[in-house]
């Protein structure tokens, strides 16, 4: 039973440049949230993805914006990097609804440096 | 604004002893309660959950207390093993959507031999 997979695993860009990361949801579920989770942090919530509409959004600029396609997988791109977008970027699928909505599985998360 | 606090920041037991780690939260909507386990370069993975109906709930050597009218839950590592050293963040969030969750900031235990 495949996880949440995210890609790249690891990446280097300088300020100002854009990035996009992907992600694909453990194998059955709907919906797809980002979180970013700076060194000694908890994770903070960007935003959510259900029906390949944003649905809940955190305290993030539009900067930060995403994509969910029809087969559930999303990407996340953050525009005009700046240092403090350095952060590990985890992505989280979970099934929408009254059953299973609970569990959140997350993937090992992309992790950023901004130059 | 931070809606989860946790503490303390880190923990060192001796392998066989009891970790606690502790979380207060503020919004009194949040109706879900779970506890994450995150060891280095891996994602967090869901270690055991609670809803504010119960006021305890107990998996295998980890076990959950909770407190409505304090706003606070806690985490309790009984039989503490070198294996469990990780960072361990509690969230709180609706329990129809877990995927919204506002997290601690994390507390990293180590458990000595």
């Amino acid at each position: 039973d495949a996880g949440v997979t995210q890609s790249p695993t690891h990446l280097i860009k300088t300020r100002g440049q854009q990035v996009t990361l992907r992600c694909s949801p453990k194998s059955g579920h709907d919906t797809v949230s980002w979180y970013q989770q700076a060194l000694g942090q908890g994770p903070q919530f960007i935003f959510q993805y259900y029906e390949e509409e944003e649905r809940q959004r955190g305290n993030f600029p539009d900067r930060f914006s995403g994509h969910q396609f029809p087969n559930y997988s999303s990407e996340l791109n953050v525009n005009a990097l700046l240092l403090g977008d350095s952060a590990l970027y985890l992505c989280a699928s979970s099934l929408l609804g009254q059953s299973g909505a609970n569990v959140l599985t997350f993937g090992a998360g992309s992790r950023l440096t901004v130059l | 604004q931070q809606q989860v606090k946790q503490s303390p920041q880190s923990l060192i037991v001796q392998k066989g002893g009891i970790s606690i780690i502790n979380c207060a939260y503020e919004n009194t909507a949040f109706d879900y309660f779970p506890w994450y386990q995150q060891f280095p370069g891996k994602g967090p993975a869901l270690l055991i959950a609670i809803r504010p109906d119960v006021s305890e709930k107990k998996e295998g050597r980890f076990t959950i207390s909770f407190n409505k009218s304090a706003k606070q839950f806690s985490l309790h590592i009984m039989d503490s093993q070198p294996g469990d050293s990780a960072t361990y963040f509690c969230a709180a969030s609706m329990r129809t959507n877990a995927g919204k969750s506002t997290f601690g900031d994390g507390t990293t235990l180590t458990v000595k031999p």
